[in-house]
């Protein structure tokens, strides 16, 4: 049964601690999404890679996120310094693109202390 | 800033209303996608429309495309207590695979 894995599930940490989430993206898809949800802004998108390459971060607030694709097979999205502002449920979803359904992982639930 | 807006934001209906949600942009979309997502879960796709004008249905969901792939509209016939949940609209822009959400519609529906 072919899915998105996303782990940890929960991450409680402390302000100012790095923290790494972890996507496993269905294989054989050459996209992958990160999303992050909150109450307040719905479903934002953070950044995308097609074929491994960062395509688009403009969501991504630069000076203490980033995201990267070592091998096709895991996506990582980091945070440092984590700030409470942070918390939120952060979704990794794979796909084949443009048109295609985007299969999405259960999320991490961060919360920043 | 959201491309996608979503109307209404909440809605709260007993079993057996019909109900309509709507999603519009000012951005032209080459596809639309509507997701269904529930408590704990990642969104999860209900259909995919590509050409302006298509209208879809899947049971007692229709959905329609605009004619200039702006906006979208999902209309549920009967609504039941199991179709309770965050109904978003997403679009892909261009020729890139950028995938954005619309801002939601919370559904709940009561016995």
């Amino acid at each position: 049964d072919a899915r998105v894995t996303q782990t940890p599930r929960h991450k409680v940490t402390e302000m100012g601690q790095e923290v790494t989430m972890r996507c496993q993206p269905i294989l054989g898809h050459n996209t992958v999404f990160w999303y992050r949800q909150t109450m307040m802004q719905g479903l934002e998108l953070l950044a995308y890679f097609r074929n491994r390459a960062p395509l688009d971060d403009s969501g991504m607030p630069k000076d203490r996120f980033s995201a990267e694709m070592p091998d096709a097979t895991l996506a990582t999205l980091k945070i440092q310094p984590s700030e409470p502002r942070d918390s939120a449920v952060y979704f990794c979803a794979s796909g084949f693109g443009q048109g295609t359904e985007a299969f999405f992982g259960q999320g991490t639930r961060l919360t920043v202390v | 800033t959201q491309l996608l807006e979503q109307s209404p934001q909440f809605l709260s209906i007993q079993e057996g209303e019909n109900l309509t949600v709507y999603c519009n942009s000012s951005s032209v979309f080459s596809s639309l996608q509507w997701y269904r997502q529930e408590p704990g879960e990642g969104p999860v796709l209900l259909v995919t429309v590509v050409t302006g004008g298509e209208v879809k249905k899947l049971k007692r969901l229709t959905f329609q495309f605009g004619d200039a792939r702006k906006d979208s509209s999902l209309h549920i016939t009967a609504a039941q207590p199991g179709d309770t949940g965050l109904y978003l609209c997403a679009g892909f822009t261009g020729t890139a695979s950028k995938l954005t959400f619309g801002t939601g519609t919370r559904l709940q529906v009561t016995l």
